[in-house]
């Protein structure tokens, strides 16, 4: 079971903000929400993870809402090339469990 | 190296017979583990290494999937009498042990025939 739940798919305009929910209702205390990416015939990229904090970092920034039941991943000014598929994943340590992800597709 | 580096990039065998696939870690990863991807899908968990502790086999789909890590460092994915349902991109994740990001390799695009 990969604890997450994301919407099928998403669209959003070159040069706009990217925001990617995802909810993770049953996250316990001690799990981390990761986020990675996976762009046509590649392999997965990591992209960022935290615990309670919002995080920021060169890719994205991650928000987590307070009961950490739900989280944000925001491209700032997406480009073409962040069209890929978008994992949400919870966990601890080392049992990482990919999900279906979110397909997003940035338009020109 | 700088990467995960998987061998061979590309692999196609007749069906029944038995293939080893390669993952290099990145020097000084502990973690490391095996997903699959089949066409459109998304990836599939396998198996997963630690340290020296015993591996998490629990994603392995039949007993003809086993894994091994020697040292620590390199690990081999083995398929014993492949059938075309094995049809699928296998991907290796290396990363340092506790919360950080895993690096993935470019995978291995395996086709039985």
């Amino acid at each position: 079971d990969a604890k997450t739940t994301q919407p099928p798919s998403m669209d959003c305009a070159e040069g706009r903000a990217a925001n990617l929910p995802c909810n993770h209702s049953t996250i316990s205390g001690n799990e981390y929400v990761y986020w990675y990416r996976q762009i046509h015939s590649q392999g997965p990229q990591y992209i960022i993870h935290g615990l309670k904090n919002n995080e920021t970092n060169e890719m994205a920034s991650l928000i987590i809402t307070e009961d950490r039941k739900s989280s944000t991943l925001i491209l700032p000014h997406a480009t073409l090339r962040d069209t890929a598929v978008y994992y949400c994943i919870v966990r601890i340590y080392n049992d990482m469990r990919f999900g279906a992800g979110t397909r997003l597709t940035v338009k020109p | 190296g700088a990467g995960v580096s998987q061998s061979p990039s590309n692999k196609v065998t007749e069906k029944g017979k038995d293939v080893e696939l390669r993952c290099d870690p990145i020097s000084g990863h502990t973690a490391l583990y095996w997903y699959r991807q089949s066409l459109g899908q998304g990836l599939e968990f396998l198996i997963y290494f630690q340290g020296n502790s015993a591996p998490d086999k629990s994603g392995l789909p039949s007993d003809r999937f086993s894994a091994e890590r020697t040292g620590g460092s390199v690990s081999t994915l083995t398929i014993q009498r492949t059938q075309q349902e094995d049809s699928a991109v296998y991907l290796c994740a290396s990363s340092l042990s506790g919360a950080s990001g895993y690096t993935f390799g470019s995978g291995t695009r395996l086709t039985v025939v």
